[in-house]
């Protein structure tokens, strides 16, 4: 079966501590996104790679690392430079060409201690 | 710059009822726009999308949406709501240059019994 997987389903962080989420596909799509949501905020895009050993940063980058080693994966590293970290973060994959579609992964709810 | 802008934060119809949500957006070329639902603390579904062609494209769940080009506006539809179909709903179009998705603010439903 076919999809993306996120995990933790929850996450704490302790002050000054780094914390990654994972976020997996096997739809064997190139390009990955990561973005975040807060109540009436709709979504903001962190990073996104659009392949391989590559990525750029979105809108709200500061505080975060991602890296794509495999396509597969796509970890986001929320570092303790992120001063407001509580939200829920969510995983995309992109089906490129004439059916492009962005799919989700259930997401990852980051709270703080 | 590209935008979405979903006009209503809150609707609340009757079940039965039928339901119209609203979208706008702001894009250069011919847009690629997408509506999507979220349920409480999941990820987001896709309803349906519009690339070109017919204007009134039919989607999941008896939901359906029309692309009116002179009004920039790709608003969602169903004629009977049921209870189930309270959620989020997410309006978005994607940049073709970049890929990168904009997403409006969100629309929540509620549906009363």
């Amino acid at each position: 079966d076919g999809g993306i997987t996120q995990s933790p389903k929850y996450l704490f962080r302790k002050e000054g501590q780094n914390v990654t989420l994972s976020c997996e596909q096997n739809l064997n799509h190139d390009a990955m996104y990561w973005y975040r949501q807060d109540p009436g905020q709709g979504l903001r895009l962190i990073y996104y790679s659009q392949i391989v050993n590559d990525f750029q940063k979105g809108d709200i980058a500061e505080g975060y690392s991602v890296s794509r080693e495999k396509k597969e994966s796509f970890p986001l590293t929320v570092t303790s430079a992120q001063k407001n970290p509580t939200a829920f973060y969510l995983c995309a994959s992109r089906r490129a060409g004439v059916r492009e579609t962005q799919y989700f992964g259930p997401g990852t709810r980051l709270l703080v201690l | 710059a590209q935008s979405v802008t979903q006009p209503d934060i809150h609707i609340t119809v009757s079940e039965g009822a039928s339901l119209e949500l609203r979208c706008n957006y702001s894009y250069g070329a011919t847009p690629y726009l997408f509506w999507y639902v979220q349920s409480p603390g999941q990820g987001l579904q896709l309803l349906l999308k519009y690339f070109s062609g017919d204007t009134l494209v039919q989607g999941i769940k008896g939901f359906e949406a029309e692309f009116k080009r002179s009004q920039s506006s790709f608003n969602l539809r169903k004629p009977s709501v049921h209870w189930s179909d309270a959620a989020e709903y997410f309006c978005a179009v994607v940049n073709s240059g970049t890929y990168k998705y904009i997403f409006g603010t969100g629309t929540r439903l509620k549906v009363l019994a």
